[in-house]
């Protein structure tokens, strides 16, 4: 069966330094998105993205973050300059189409922590 | 502002029962919840829809109802199984955006 894939599975990064999380969403799934879960909080949505172009972000998708396709194949979160409360497990998804009525697959997640 | 609001308090029964998992929200109408399955350290696992114009839904032993009046989900698992241990966790669309709101989530422990 496909599946979102996520890698590094764990990274540690120091305060100030840049990280990019990758994903490889399902191969025949248009829109993508990525979340966030502090541990034992909500999950809580960051962005979500079609066409090559963001559809919607949170508030909390502030200039410190981005996303990119920049293949055919992956789909990347990059955070410029990480800050202690960035550490939170990072979940991609991806669904066949934007609408409510098709589910979204969920990665294994990106466990990100900043020291 | 737009909230989800479940039980976090765990929930434990006995094998062969039924669980009911509560999910609330408040300040929005969410025009279709969903509800997951989430293992520790793992992503969330898709299970099932249900949109406002449907009071119920049912797949294998899981049932999901709506109301509306109540602003209320509740999530059933009939016949629970020790398998069925994780967490659960309601969430909700509004209008024609593509942004899920989650709760917390609430963990059910099914003993043998």
């Amino acid at each position: 069966e496909p599946e979102v894939t996520q890698t590094p599975s764990h990274q540690v990064t120091q305060m100030g330094q840049e990280v990019i999380l990758r994903c490889v969403p399902i191969s025949n799934h248009l829109y993508f998105y990525w979340y966030r879960q502090i541990l034992g909080q909500k999950v809580e949505f960051l962005v979500s993205f079609y066409n090559n172009e963001i559809s919607e972000k949170s508030e909390i998708f502030d200039d410190q973050f981005s996303v990119e396709r920049p293949d055919g194949s992956n789909f990347t979160l990059k955070i410029r300059s990480t800050k202690l409360e960035d550490s939170a497990m990072y979940f991609c998804a991806s669904s066949e189409l934007g609408s409510p009525l098709y589910e979204q697959y969920f990665g294994p997640g990106t466990r990100l922590t900043v020291t | 502002s737009q909230k989800i609001e479940q039980n976090s308090e765990a929930l434990n029964i006995q094998e062969g029962k039924t669980a009911t998992l509560t999910c609330n929200y408040t300040n929005y109408s969410p025009a279709y919840l969903q509800w997951y399955r989430q293992d520790p350290g793992r992503g969330p696992v898709f299970l099932l829809l249900i949109r406002e114009n449907e009071k119920e839904k049912r797949k294998e032993r899981l049932k999901v109802t709506f109301d509306t009046t109540l602003k209320q989900s509740l999530f059933h698992i009939t016949a629970s199984q020790p398998a069925d241990s994780a967490t659960y966790l309601c969430a909700g669309y509004a209008g024609n955006n593509r942004k899920l709101i989650w709760g917390l989530g609430t963990s059910l422990a099914v003993n043998p």
